[in-house]
């Protein structure tokens, strides 16, 4: 089965400038997650749809970030305006419920640098 | 939330030698995953184990979930098991939470 698709792979954009990242995630999976994993932690969960619905995204920063998952399928995550300390990995994932029993899987993420 | 701490943060073995890293976490949990990040950042699920133990080829995984814990076995390390290992646990309403990880370097 083809993995998670993500894109671009890499971004190199001036702080104040608005950026854009999308994930197509494996056909039938219900859930999608958006994290973000800045240099040397672990990922931290920005964002989780279930389907079209947000289902928890207290851990996004509303004032710059936003992420739509319309028709509930692929799904877009914006920064406006980007700063110098959004410089991270964002990583998509899937799984085919909420039930994290399913297991994840990643796509091979987005490396924003921020300068 | 949930707190998930792993032990040790940096890892330095001789290709061939066995080695164990342990995922403590704060609170009782349903499942636990470990993942493996390659030195290509790629992400990649190596077991969910709630309870009991799980082998895969080299690699197997313990979690103790009355004692709020899980290990993972590395047997016969090679060079391409070089990268961070994560533990993951729910926090929540099944938000899960990453922890620090392990960074393995197996030098050859």
């Amino acid at each position: 089965e083809a993995g998670v698709a993500q894109s671009p792979r890499y971004k190199i954009i001036e702080k104040r400038q608005s950026v854009a990242f999308w994930c197509n995630p494996i056909s039938g999976h219900a859930t999608l997650y958006w994290y973000q994993q800045i240099l040397g932690q672990g990922p931290k969960l920005l964002i989780q749809f279930q389907n079209n619905g947000v289902v928890d995204d207290s851990q996004l920063p509303k004032d710059r970030f936003s992420a739509e998952r319309l028709k509930g399928v692929d799904s877009t995550l914006k920064i406006q305006p980007a700063k110098l300390e959004d410089s991270a990995v964002y990583l998509c994932a899937s799984s085919l419920d909420l039930e994290v029993s399913y297991g994840y899987t990643f796509g091979s993420g987005t490396r924003l640098t921020v300068v | 939330g949930i707190q998930v701490e792993q032990s040790p943060p940096d890892l330095i073995l001789q290709e061939g030698a066995n080695s164990t890293l342990r995922c403590n976490f704060s609170d009782s949990v349903n499942n636990l995953q470990w993942f493996h990040q390659n030195p290509w950042g790629q992400l990649i699920n190596l077991f969910y184990i709630p309870s009991g133990t799980k082998q895969n080829g080299r690699l197997s995984a313990t979690t103790v979930a009355t004692e709020r814990y899980s290990l993972l076995y590395i047997s016969s390390s090679q060079t391409t098991d070089s990268g961070v290992y994560f533990c993951a646990a729910p926090g929540g309403y099944q938000k899960v939470t990453f922890g620090t990880g392990t960074k393995l370097q197996v030098i050859p």
